[in-house]
């Protein structure tokens, strides 16, 4: 069965340091893998997606993630944080055969300090 | 475009009440989802349908029940509330042509007392 397991459940960052947000799954097919954003009291949005294409995936507002398959890792990162980056953050892998059925980690709150 | 539109916005309902969750998506998209977010649980699937008339349980199915009413429509019925379902629902709905990237509604806040 497919799992993700993101590293740590609130992570802290000042304001123009690096973001990383670790997200680690579990797959017996190649998987698709998304990082989703949660802003307060709002839906998810997709900040980036991994469909096999390469391995290193950008997305909006200056994220990316890398796919490592020997690691089997998808980590987000963003060079910079800004006060806006302040939401909760989803790893989640699909099946990607089954109508994209999505298995969601348990998410990460990104605090940015001033 | 509305994209994917959820009803009510918040609820209170007291212990063996039921309601329904109404979802509506207008991007012509053939798979529905319903979940539930918890704190510190993420998001977990409820219930699902891959196209019109058809419907599979999820992760939590227990207590819940769903009706595709038409391709745009996907409704979460709660026959009788606990205090369990107390959570923020999202609907969601996907194009099912390989990449599955889910579109999610604003959510629906309920609270069992």
């Amino acid at each position: 069965a497919q799992s993700v397991t993101q590293l740590g459940s609130h992570v802290s960052v000042s304001e123009g340091a690096l973001v990383l947000l670790r997200c680690n799954y579990s797959s017996s097919v190649p998987p698709y893998l998304f990082w989703y954003v949660q802003y307060p009291n709002q839906g998810l949005q997709l900040l980036l997606k991994y469909t096999s294409a390469a391995t290193l995936v950008k997305g909006i507002n200056g994220f990316e993630a890398e796919f490592k398959k020997s690691e089997t890792s998808f980590h987000l990162t963003k060079p910079s944080a800004h006060m806006s980056d302040a939401a909760e953050y989803f790893c989640a892998v699909s099946e990607g055969n089954q109508g994209g059925k999505l298995i969601f980690g348990q998410g990460t709150e990104l605090s940015v300090k001033p | 475009n509305a994209g994917v539109t959820q009803t009510p916005k918040f609820q209170v309902l007291k212990t063996g009440q039921s309601m329904t969750l109404q979802c509506a998506q207008d991007m012509n998209h053939n798979s529905m989802y319903w979940y539930r977010q918890d704190p510190g649980m993420g998001l977990r699937l409820i219930y699902y349908s891959a196209s019109e008339g058809t419907t599979d349980k999820g992760e939590v199915p227990n207590g819940y029940n769903v009706s595709r009413l038409n391709k745009r429509e996907f409704s979460l019925r709660l026959e009788s509330a606990a205090p369990s379902q107390t959570s923020v629902y999202f609907c969601a709905s996907s194009d099912d042509r390989g990449l599955a990237e889910q579109y999610f509604g604003p959510g629906t806040r309920l609270t069992v007392t």
